[in-house]
């Protein structure tokens, strides 16, 4: 059974303070480690897709990071702005598309 | 439209009632999804649709949930004899076949059961 989980549930930062969040997960045939964005009353908002270990990518505070067992979005410089719940999600060779997702982590950026 | 739109944005039923709740996907996505997300939770998979194909219902909690697409567009979540535990938020979403960038969420319908 694949599983997702997401450390910590919750983070506080200062403005200007970087920091990570993580992403464990157990999957049969990774096709896809997907996060997403979500703001409260929203639906998830794409960010990132990545296939294998050792892939990056970034867009302007964030980066996301995978190795074959977890992964971490690195939010660098930090703004109010960014404060929303982050979700990880994993897509599974043989499961059509469907996604399973962490728990999420909160994240508060005060100014 | 640009995005997925659902309705209603609220629902408050009454324990027992049926409810039917409405996704509107992009136009042109072939793929459509329902998910279920508790408080304080991540979503967890419902079912899913390919064109008018319901290819995988098996996160459908009871015979109670029933979802249809009869014509590959728009898609109606059916709840019957609704229950307490029901109460959450229903997001729908919706990608191209084989889409790399994720899919495309609406904003979901808050369900609460009274």
């Amino acid at each position: 059974e694949d599983q997702v989980t997401q450390s910590p549930e919750a983070l506080r930062l200062q403005e200007g303070e970087s920091s990570s969040l993580n992403c464990s997960y157990t999957v049969s045939g990774l096709r896809g480690l997907f996060w997403y964005r979500q703001d409260p009353g929203k639906g998830p908002e794409f960010l990132f897709t990545l296939y294998s270990a050792g892939e990056e990518k970034e867009k302007e505070r964030l980066k996301a990071t995978l190795t074959k067992k977890e992964s971490f979005l690195h939010i660098t410089a930090p703004k109010p702005e960014d404060s929303a719940t982050y979700l990880c999600a994993v897509r599974r060779g043989n499961a059509g598309n469907m996604l399973t997702f962490g728990g999420g982590t909160r994240l508060m950026v005060k100014p | 439209g640009a995005g997925v739109s659902q309705s209603p944005r609220y629902k408050v039923a009454k324990r027992g009632q049926d409810v039917a709740l409405r996704c509107d996907p992009i136009s042109g996505h072939v793929s459509l999804f329902w998910y279920q997300q508790a408080l304080g939770q991540g979503p967890e998979f419902l079912t899913y649709f390919q064109n008018e194909a319901q290819l995988d219902k098996s996160g459908l909690p009871s015979d109670r949930f029933f979802a249809e697409r009869p014509e590959g567009s728009v898609s109606t979540l059916k709840i019957q004899r609704t229950q307490q535990e029901d109460s959450a938020v229903y997001l729908c979403a919706s990608s191209l076949a084989g889409d790399s960038y994720g899919y495309t969420f609406g904003s979901g319908t808050r369900l609460t059961v009274v």
